[in-house]
């Protein structure tokens, strides 16, 4: 499965909303379960990625809440509501539904 | 807690070892993953193993090159690498898979491995 982000890079004012999209080559719904395999990373320079979002919309504990996750079957999203300086990083989506694939990366930087 | 440990410098056609040491959960309960990123690239999928050993997958660009393994025992996650090549220079990481289907919960703070003569 080929996954694919837009845009790259996002350069955004602080206090705005960022979206970030993610398209997938084919269905990562898992019928058995009914989720959605597919997960959202942020990773800062020098940091390994850390796990923001599981099964497309659960946000992992401790998550900021500004922090969201949305689409099903092939398309998807993460939103930031309202960017704070500390949310500049690279994000990643990933799929885990047919072996492991990540997307590109989109770079958000403060506009 | 995940430490990675074994990166260097190796010239093309030569292996390395790499270690992942865990602490703080029930490792042999989890699925583990080795993830690389190049310099300046995005995250590629490397291998993962389960958590008894029994079924391991490995992604196209290292099948046949690289072997990943664990020591339950010891609480330890390793993957040798052979025939590498400049390609293969990146920052590897271990993670834990969150036993939700695959996404990782945990990650080491990676291992530099530079192939270059």
């Amino acid at each position: 499965i080929v996954v694919t982000q837009s845009p790259d890079p996002l350069a955004v004012s602080l206090g705005q909303r960022v979206t970030i999209d993610c398209k997938s080559s084919q269905s990562v719904l898992n019928s058995a379960n009914n989720k959605n395999e597919l997960a959202w990373y942020q990773q800062k320079p020098g940091q390994p990625p850390k796990l923001l979002i599981y099964w497309a919309s659960t946000r992992e504990s401790g998550v900021p809440d500004r922090f969201s996750g949305s689409g099903s079957g092939t398309d998807f999203t993460l939103t930031i509501s309202s960017l704070q300086a500390e949310d500049v990083a690279v994000y990643y989506c990933q799929q885990y539904h047919l072996g492991s694939t990540f997307g590109q990366g989109t770079k958000v930087e403060i506009k | 807690q995940l430490v990675d440990s074994g990166g260097g410098l190796v010239q093309p056609g030569g292996s390395l070892r790499l270690s992942c040491a865990a602490s703080g959960f029930r490792f042999s309960q989890y699925w583990m993953a080795w993830v690389r990123q190049a310099p300046g690239k995005g995250l590629e999928w490397v291998a993962q193993i389960k958590g008894d050993g029994s079924e391991k997958h490995y992604g196209d660009s290292v099948m046949g090159r690289f072997t990943i393994s664990r020591d339950n025992a010891k609480n330890s996650l390793s993957l040798q690498m052979n025939s590498l090549s400049a390609e293969d220079t990146a920052v590897y990481y271990c993670a834990r898979d969150a036993t939700r289907g695959g996404d990782f919960d945990f990650w080491g703070q990676g291992t530099l491995v530079t192939v270059s003569s």
